[in-house]
């Protein structure tokens, strides 16, 4: 267990629909990045809260939106959702804003659009 | 813009070393990252450098050289359990970009 909670597991939808996906950092981290990960991909930024605040954005398509709570758990939202939105989610955490400790990865949701 | 070139694939014997190359281009640079992913598994992280050099951690190093734009990860002794995806990543203004990752077969 990293100690970075993604919830859920697997999520299977239908195309045009709306999910939100969750995710609890681990204990005393202060930064959620979130990344997508098409089959055999690699991981695709998508966007960093701090403390509540987004520190950087990637590609992120305009369906998709996040926020980070005071409680310091994120969601991510995915609307008029699309075959090629299937991928792994992963959701990841650190204690600030830089990357030199490394970035502790939680395991991931699986959405599956139909 | 900002990219990452690794091998797709490579393939090693238990027991041998094997590199892992790794360049880049991108318009910030703080550091170059590696981490391991098993499959369906979740990434983790390797090593971080910063600096041009050598970081040794364990069975595994990571080299960077800045002016080149360029580093690699070095697995030695290798174990059947260290098949799984590797993946470059560049550290660049709160955020890592990974690169497409490389999977490593390790035979018997």
């Amino acid at each position: 267990d990293s100690g970075v909670t993604q919830t859920p597991k697997h999520l299977i939808t239908a195309t045009g629909q709306r999910v939100t996906l969750r995710c609890s950092p681990r204990s005393g981290d202060l930064s959620v990045y979130w990344y997508q990960q098409s089959l055999d991909q690699g991981l695709q930024f998508l966007i960093h809260y701090y403390n509540g605040e987004e520190r950087a954005k990637g590609n992120i398509l305009e369906r998709f939106s996040a926020q980070q709570f005071p409680d310091l758990h994120s969601e991510l939202n995915l609307s008029s959702l699309e075959l090629g939105d299937s991928a792994l989610y992963f959701c990841a955490s650190s204690a600030s804003t830089g990357a030199p400790d490394g970035y502790t990865f939680g395991s991931g949701t699986r959405l599956t659009v139909v | 813009g900002q990219s990452l070139e690794q091998p797709s694939e490579v393939t090693a014997v238990e027991g041998a070393i094997v590199q892992i190359n790794c360049t880049y281009q991108t318009s910030g640079f703080y550091g170059l990252s590696w981490y391991q992913q098993h499959d369906g598994g979740a990434p983790t992280f390797l090593s971080y450098n910063a600096l041009d050099g050598l970081e040794e951690t364990g069975r595994f190093s990571s080299f960077l050289s800045r002016s080149d734009s360029y580093g690699y990860l070095l697995l030695q002794e290798l174990q059947m359990k260290d098949s799984a995806s590797y993946f470059c990543a560049v550290d660049s203004s709160y955020k890592l970009i990974f690169g497409s990752g490389t999977r490593l077969l390790v035979r018997p």
